[in-house]
């Protein structure tokens, strides 16, 4: 186990709603990364918090934003949820400072209907 | 109509039996490359890594070797196990880039047979 948790587990939704998804990091640990995993593919960069900041975003609309907290965990939010934003949305931590490897959670599964 | 992103390449080894991941990669200037490994239900997890000054790297059981000049990269994977079974993915960061923002390959279900 990494140490990453992830909330809730599984979640559904209806198309226009808003979500949002929880990530507490592995102790000492100060950025997290989420990610977006549709069902066959390799998870997808979505944006990456350092010290409460957004430090980097992948190609994703800005209905999909994000805060760190100051004991590093984090939310990923998405306003108007469409279909295709069903997936597995995954949480990694990382020590910036030593850009150690990422310690990935087992995600969120979130259907959209 | 049929979504190739469902159909994952896989590989089916005998247990016992060495087996060989392989991944193209895109960007020619990629610094650094991941192996992971994604079990049913869990996050990826690290397997190993190689910088590009690097054409291979070794782990217990496993090997990566980085052929820069045709932008490929391979996992080996020594006697495999049962336990082995799980997706693999490549993943690659570009020059002056952060582990936090990989370029995940689409991946490769490995199941091995006991």
């Amino acid at each position: 186990e990494t140490g990453v948790t992830q909330s809730p587990t599984h979640l559904i939704k209806t198309r226009g709603q808003q979500v949002t998804l929880r990530c507490s990091s592995q102790s000492g640990h100060n950025t997290v990364s989420w990610y977006q995993q549709a069902l066959g593919q390799g998870p997808q960069f979505i944006f990456q918090y350092y010290r409460e900041e957004e430090n980097g975003r992948g190609n994703f609309p800005p209905r999909f934003s994000g805060l760190q907290f100051p004991n590093y965990s984090s939310e990923l939010n998405v306003n108007a949820l469409e279909l295709d934003d069903s997936a597995l949305y995954l949480c990694a931590s990382s020590l910036k400072e030593v850009n150690e490897k990422l310690f990935f959670g087992s995600g969120t599964q979130l259907s959209v209907l | 109509g049929e979504s190739v992103g469902l159909h994952l390449p896989t590989l089916s080894v005998q247990e016992g039996d060495n087996s060989i991941i392989n991944c193209a990669y895109s960007n020619s200037a990629s610094d650094y490359f991941i192996w992971y490994k994604q079990e049913s239900g869990k996050g990826p997890q690290f397997i190993i890594d190689i910088r590009s000054n690097m054409d291979k790297r070794q782990g217990q059981r496993v090997t990566v070797l980085l052929n820069k000049t045709v932008k490929h990269l391979s996992l080996q994977i020594a006697a495999t196990q049962p336990g082995d079974s799980a997706v693999y993915f490549c993943a690659e960061i570009p020059y002056g880039g952060s582990q936090g923002n990989l370029i995940f390959g689409k991946g490769t279900k490995l199941s091995v047979k006991p």
